[in-house]
């Protein structure tokens, strides 16, 4: 059964820092790798999307690297603002299952 | 665009009440599919669509019954509520499978409680 791991929960930093979130999987068949935002009171938005034969994707301040046989993705930001504020999934596809992981809610102060 | 819209927003249910979670999507997706997200936790797949009139099974089905006549539409039933449903629910649609190279899209999410 996959599972998917977020670390840390929750991170708090100051607005311009760049930031680190991570996440890991059990099983490294898999098809892509997601990362989504989330608002609160609102739906997932799509931030990423990487293919099981692709290292990383960029969007603007984004970058999401891929390392399938360790089973780990992680989420780079750049000089992060109080916008980003909000909480990042990620999701692996395997078989025809989308598992999400938990979370990592991010603050970025002021 | 609306993307995919959910009705209600909220809702408070009593134990053993029935009641339909509304999902429709003007994208012309093919897939649509039903979470549930508890506190703190990542969603869980309820319920998922390959297209009108094929609906099929996903992580936590029991309790909930789905139906997909139109493209457009993916509505989630409940017919005897338990506190165990209260969670926030969200539907999504995509252009193809979840192994595909297209993001799914979601809805806002139906928060719904059961005393």
């Amino acid at each position: 059964k996959q599972e998917v791991t977020q670390i840390p929960a929750a991170l708090s930093v100051p607005e311009g820092e760049n930031l680190v979130l991570n996440c890991s999987f059990t099983d490294s068949a898999i098809y892509n790798l997601q990362w989504f935002r989330q608002d609160p009171g609102k739906g997932l938005t799509s931030l990423l999307l990487i293919q099981s034969s692709q290292r990383e994707q960029t969007s603007g301040r984004l970058n999401a690297s891929l390392d399938k046989s360790s089973g780990r993705s992680t989420l780079y930001i750049a000089a992060s603002q109080p916008g980003d504020s909000a909480t990042y999934l990620c999701a692996v596809t395997s078989g025809s299952r989308l598992t999400f992981g938990e979370g990592t809610q991010l603050t970025v102060n002021p | 665009n609306a993307g995919v819209t959910q009705t209600p927003k909220f809702r408070i249910l009593k134990i053993g009440q029935s009641m339909t979670l509304q999902c429709t999507q003007d994208m012309n997706h093919n897939y649509m599919y039903w979470y549930r997200q508890d506190p703190g936790m990542g969603l869980k797949l309820i319920y998922y669509s390959v297209g009108a009139g094929i609906t099929d099974k996903g992580e936590v089905p029991n309790g909930y019954n789905v139906s997909r006549s139109t493209t457009e539409d993916f509505p989630l039933r409940l017919e005897l509520a338990a506190p165990s449903q209260t969670s926030v629910y969200f539907c999504a649609s995509s252009y193809g499978p979840q192994g595909g190279y297209q993001p799914q899209h979601f809805g806002d999410g139906t928060r719904l409680s059961i005393l």
